[in-house]
């Protein structure tokens, strides 16, 4: 089946540093791709819609400049925590929109996940 | 409320069928899918549904959908103790999906 990987599974920085996150899909191109947000023992809030060669679109409430998303290829996307603080700890889980059947067969791939530590 | 609510919890002994229910407010989403997370992991889609369907079943996974009632709902049948994780409902059009809060489920021996 489709895999979508992302990189780093986890990371620890200190409060003022940036952090990227790649999101990758490993054997399907995926011109469209997504940014959750997981709070522990809650559900996954959509952050951003990441679409490969244009601007991403973001949700009400994510800070733009906060959360950089860069879609270059059709294979990666990744997100930049610039200045993280404490309260950006999370874990954030990306997917990939796979859109080689039509629309009619769109299934979406999520990848593991990278849980981001900010001290 | 939510647009997308579940029951947080559901406990079943191995063997048994595991009913997992999930209620919604809009009705124009396209797609209704059903994802498993284990701990410490990301989402593994277990299946979905067309908003034109009543039913589908996948092996041991049956889902049902009753548009009128805006009501979701995935059995499992012969629970397994590999069963026991967190089950997300998420409804979508387009790839842009919104979650339900989890149900997490416990197979006890």
């Amino acid at each position: 089946g489709a895999v979508v990987s992302q990189h780093p599974s986890r990371v620890i920085c200190k409060s003022g540093t940036s952090v990227k996150i790649e999101c990758r899909s490993l054997d399907f191109q995926a011109t469209t791709m997504f940014w959750y947000r997981q709070f522990p023992k809650q559900s996954l809030m959509l952050m951003a819609t990441s679409n490969e060669g244009s601007k991403a679109t973001y949700e009400q409430g994510v800070e733009k400049d906060k959360f950089l998303i860069n879609h270059a290829s059709l294979t990666l996307s990744t997100l930049t925590v610039t200045s993280a603080h404490p309260e950006d700890s999370s874990f954030y889980i990306c997917s990939a929109r796979d859109s080689s059947g039509g629309a009619l067969r769109e299934t979406q791939y999520f990848g593991p996940g990278t849980r981001l530590l900010v001290l | 409320g939510e647009d997308v609510e579940q029951s947080l919890f559901l406990s079943v002994r191995e063997g048994d069928s595991s009913v997992i229910n999930c209620t919604y407010t809009d009705s124009s989403s396209t797609y209704l899918y059903w994802y498993k997370q284990e701990p410490g992991a990301g989402l593994q889609l277990l299946t979905y549904i067309f908003s034109n369907m009543d039913m589908k079943q996948d092996q041991r996974l049956t889902v049902l959908l009753n548009k009128k009632d805006k009501h979701l709902s995935l059995r499992i049948a012969d629970t397994q103790t590999g069963d026991s994780a967190i089950y997300f409902c998420a409804l979508g059009s387009w790839g842009k999906l919104q979650f339900g809060a989890g149900t997490q489920v416990v197979v006890t021996p």
